[in-house]
């Protein structure tokens, strides 16, 4: 169980295009999801939380206007690059709490995001 | 400010050799431990958590950590690696009360043969 899936696994999109992520979790509801930004051999950098049926709340830094975040149901929650640019290139994690938990997050096994 | 250090960017170790993978934070406050590990273009599993209860704990593929509170140390450990055992190693910890997990910078594991 805790199953979560990300689709694509991998995109490449030209530059000033916009490119949607989905995070699903497979066999649990995920009130609370969340987004990561991983750069090359470092650590993953929380880039918003995603509440269902409300607003995602940003960490600083972060432009809410270029990565759009809809938590539209309680299995799915969905990141927009828009505009994309080749600084935006990453892998891009999401996880999720499962049911009401809060402690133990489950991670989807990421999205390599390539901007030409 | 909370943070989680992980003492070591890098442990190369020889196969079925013992290796301790370094994890401190920044506060004694109440916390959730985690260690998580990432193979190469995969996300995050979860090795093993420290909720309450026994301050050892075991995980999957024969890792186990401590949890030393006066320490504010959580130290992964395994007594003898393989090499499918090279992987990125995450600490995390999550204050409770909060909502955030903040992770170590990462512990690369290099099993050499």
């Amino acid at each position: 169980g805790a199953v979560v899936s990300q689709h694509p696994s991998w995109v490449i999109c030209k530059s000033g295009t916009s490119v949607k992520i989905e995070c699903r979790s497979l066999d649990f509801q995920a009130t609370t999801m969340f987004w990561y930004r991983q750069f090359p051999k470092q650590s993953l950098m929380l880039m918003a939380t995603s509440n269902e049926g409300s607003k995602a709340t940003y960490e600083q830094g972060v432009e809410k206007d270029k990565f759009l975040i809809n938590h539209a149901s309680l299995t799915l929650s969905t990141l927009t690059v828009t505009s994309a640019h080749p600084e935006d290139s990453s892998f891009y994690i999401c996880s999720a709490n499962r049911d009401l938990s809060t402690d133990t997050q489950y991670f989807g096994p990421g999205t390599r995001l390539t901007v030409l | 400010a909370q943070s989680v250090t992980q003492l070591d960017s890098q442990v190369p170790v020889f196969e079925e050799a013992p290796v301790e993978l370094r994890c401190n934070y920044s506060s004694s406050v109440s916390v959730y431990l985690f260690w998580y590990v990432q193979y190469p273009n995969q996300g995050l599993q979860l090795l093993l958590k420290y909720l309450s209860g026994s301050t050892l704990v075991k995980g999957i593929n024969g890792f186990e950590a401590e949890f030393n509170k006066s320490q504010t140390s959580f130290h992964l450990r395994k007594p003898s690696v393989h090499i499918s055992d090279t992987a990125e190693y995450f600490c995390a910890v999550l204050y409770t009360g909060g909502f955030k997990t903040i992770f170590g910078a990462g512990t690369r594991l290099f099993v050499k043969a």
